[in-house]
């Protein structure tokens, strides 16, 4: 099965700037997540979106957080005011029909200076 | 909270060397386990979605298992060879659709 592809691969920003990445999947489905990897640390969940509406969020996904699908395809992770602590690699997945396995995109790389 | 544990934290072998790695997680409210195979520069793969006590899934020389009553699943790796090196990924599915991974072992398979 196809994967997704995330834009930028890595971005670099200053502290309080926002950030859009962005997450295309090369087919229509409706199971979408947001993970990230703090570099160090374990693989960890943020937000799941399920035909264009948020399923289940994390305690880390607050008010800064936003995700969207707004064209139908591109799905969105902004942040709004980043902090050095968002630094991280953010990884789009789409989930497999049949099994329940994700398909990772390629991740994308912020740095927050 | 679900905690996931992995042990070893990495591991070294030799080509053509066998090797397993665990998976430890609270048994309560499971649903379903992955494994991950995520290589340097690249995304995480799946390798495995168990479900059921006492799955067992091979693919090629890798194969898991799953106890669901004591809480761990393993993965082996017969005969290692140098691209087997990666970090493998386990994470746990509980309520909801949201994984909760381990923190990974990292294997490294000299030629």
């Amino acid at each position: 099965e196809p994967e997704v592809t995330q834009t930028p691969s890595h971005q670099v920003t200053q502290m309080g700037q926002e950030v859009i990445l962005r997450c295309v999947p090369i087919s229509n489905h409706l199971y979408f997540y947001w993970y990230r990897q703090i570099l160090g640390q374990k693989v960890e969940f943020l937000v799941s979106f399920y035909n264009n509406e948020i399923s289940e969020k994390s305690e880390i996904f607050d008010d800064q957080f936003s995700v969207e699908r707004p064209d139908g395809s591109n799905f969105t992770l902004k942040i709004r005011s980043t902090k050095l602590e968002d630094s991280a690699m953010y990884f789009c997945a789409r989930q497999g029909e049949n099994t329940g396995e994700l398909f990772f995109g390629e991740g994308s790389r912020l740095t927050v200076l | 909270i679900l905690n996931v544990e992995q042990s070893p934290q990495s591991l070294h072998v030799q080509e053509g060397d066998s090797t397993n790695f665990t998976c430890s997680f609270p048994s309560s409210n499971f649903y379903a386990l992955h494994w991950y195979r995520w290589e340097t520069a690249k995304s995480p793969e799946a390798l495995f979605v168990m479900t059921l006590n006492g799955d067992e899934k091979k693919k090629g020389r890798i194969s898991a298992t799953l106890n669901t009553k004591e809480g761990y699943s393993y993965l082996y790796i017969k005969g290692s060879q140098p691209e087997d090196s990666a970090t493998y990924l386990c994470a746990v599915q509980s309520t909801g659709n949201k994984l909760v991974f381990g923190a990974g072992t990292i294997l490294r398979v000299k030629s």
